[in-house]
């Protein structure tokens, strides 16, 4: 089974600090994802990597930045927190390549819900 | 603007009952429409997924409909049971680039 793993379930920070959320997925997967959710948003699309150093934005960048270097790991960085990215941040990942079938989906992580005060 | 629209934020079915969720796009690119289920602690896992060249895919109780012309999909859920008491989010993507998620409906299955 693909397993999505992220190092904190729930995080606690002030405003103004850095905050990392790191993200492993252990099935050799190109693509990874960053989202965060928000009652009543869905899933909104922050960054996604298409292989080891790449990332391209996604609807909502500001905030934020990406590392990826090594193709397991996908981190989510804030360079500053403010009260208005506390939400819950998912990861995703993808294997890649299209697909011509019914069953390609992205595996998420569990979460990891973000209180900054 | 939200790409993919999802209705109704939340759901009351009584157990046995039918369960429908609707959502609806505008970008005829979309090739590939996913739903996911997500309990509560989890992150969302694909329950049943469809590509428009069909319009209707069942998997169990859970069925899509899809409604190429009118932009349209649905998840049918029958005989809901308490254990569909979950959260569930419709997607639109194309060549796996890129997902849209709607918002996201919350479901109730009363025994």
């Amino acid at each position: 089974d693909v397993k999505v793993t992220q190092s904190s379930r729930y995080l606690v920070k002030r405003t103004g600090e850095k905050v990392f959320l790191e993200c492993v997925q252990d099935m050799d997967h190109e693509n990874m994802f960053w989202y965060r959710q928000d009652p009543g948003l869905g899933l909104r699309l922050i960054y996604f990597s298409y292989d080891v150093k790449m990332k391209e934005k996604g609807d909502i960048p500001e905030g934020y930045s990406v590392s990826r270097e090594k193709k397991e790991r996908f981190s989510l960085i804030l360079e500053s927190a403010s009260t208005n990215q506390t939400s819950m941040y998912l990861c995703a990942s993808y294997p890649g390549g299209g697909g011509t079938g019914s069953r390609e989906t992205q595996y998420f992580g569990p979460g990891t819900r973000l209180l900054v005060l | 603007q939200q790409q993919v629209k999802q209705s109704p934020q939340s759901l009351i079915v009584q157990k046995g009952g039918i369960s429908i969720i609707n959502c609806a796009y505008e970008n005829t690119a979309f090739d590939y429409f996913p739903w996911y289920q997500q309990f509560p602690g989890k992150g969302p896992a694909l329950l049943i997924a469809i590509r428009p060249d069909v319009s209707e895919k069942k998997e169990g109780r859970f069925t899509i409909s899809f409604n190429k012309s009118a932009k349209q999909f649905s998840l049918h859920i029958m005989d809901s049971q308490p254990g569909d008491s979950a959260t569930y989010f419709c997607a639109a993507g194309y060549n796996f680039n890129k997902f849209y998620f709607g918002s996201g409906t919350k479901l109730n299955v009363k025994p």
